[in-house]
């Protein structure tokens, strides 16, 4: 079983739409992070949480909001969506050390209309 | 701050030619530095990182990277191209303002031909 896993996989909806995309890891990691990939940008970070009490606006996290439920699972939230947020989310998970891998899940491609 | 620059956003080799993607970064604190390889339609795999220990890096699928303080580069290379080598390689950095997080280069795209 994958450690790192994203449900939906694919997500198509329309302008003004609520959405929640959902990240759950078995890593045991206390750190995870939403990151959006968009075509000749590279992933950039839209927020990030250290624990379940900590979460963390990154570089793009205006249109979208998170909940870490628990240690294991952390959404991220479009609460109205607009067709600019048509993107590749991935959700990753880190131990607590610079030099610590980040994990990545598989990738939830949203398509707004 | 940190910032990732990766110069060639897409490279052409042919099968059995040597590999070499560019990599240059910015940071004011001693760096830690990864390459991560996505395949179509999968998520990103670490193929190595360096963390102050051995300047020359060693990863998964024979590629392997040089950290030169000098030239504030981290470049990938592997000898032999494969064709199965065809995908998505991304430079990053650990950034400092947040926490663990990794800031991006913008990616390149291998192509590997035969």
């Amino acid at each position: 079983d994958a450690d790192v896993t994203q449900t939906p996989r694919n997500r198509i909806t329309k302008t003004g739409k609520r959405i929640m995309l959902e990240c759950s890891q078995t890593k045991g990691h206390d750190r995870m992070y939403w990151y959006r990939q968009d075509p000749g940008l590279g992933l950039r970070l839209i927020y990030y949480s250290f624990d379940v009490k900590d979460i963390n606006k990154g570089e793009i996290s205006d249109g979208y909001s998170v909940s870490r439920q628990a240690q294991a699972k952390f959404s991220l939230s479009l609460e109205s969506a607009i067709p600019n947020q048509t993107a590749l989310y991935f959700c990753a998970t880190s131990g607590g050390r610079g030099t610590d891998t980040q994990y990545f899940g598989p990738g939830t491609r949203l398509t707004v209309l | 701050a940190q910032s990732v620059t990766q110069l060639g956003s897409h490279v052409s080799v042919s099968e059995g030619a040597l590999v070499l993607l560019r990599c240059n970064y910015s940071s004011s604190v001693p760096p830690y530095l990864f390459w991560y390889v996505q395949y179509p339609n999968q998520g990103l795999q670490l193929l190595l990182k360096y963390t102050s220990a051995a300047t020359l890096v060693k990863g998964i699928n024979g590629f392997e990277a040089e950290f030169k303080k000098s030239e504030t580069s981290f470049h990938l290379t592997k000898p032999s191209a494969h064709m199965s080598d065809a995908a998505e390689y991304f430079c990053a950095v650990r950034g400092v303002q947040a926490g663990t997080a990794l800031i991006f280069g913008k990616g390149t795209t291998l192509s590997v031909s035969s």
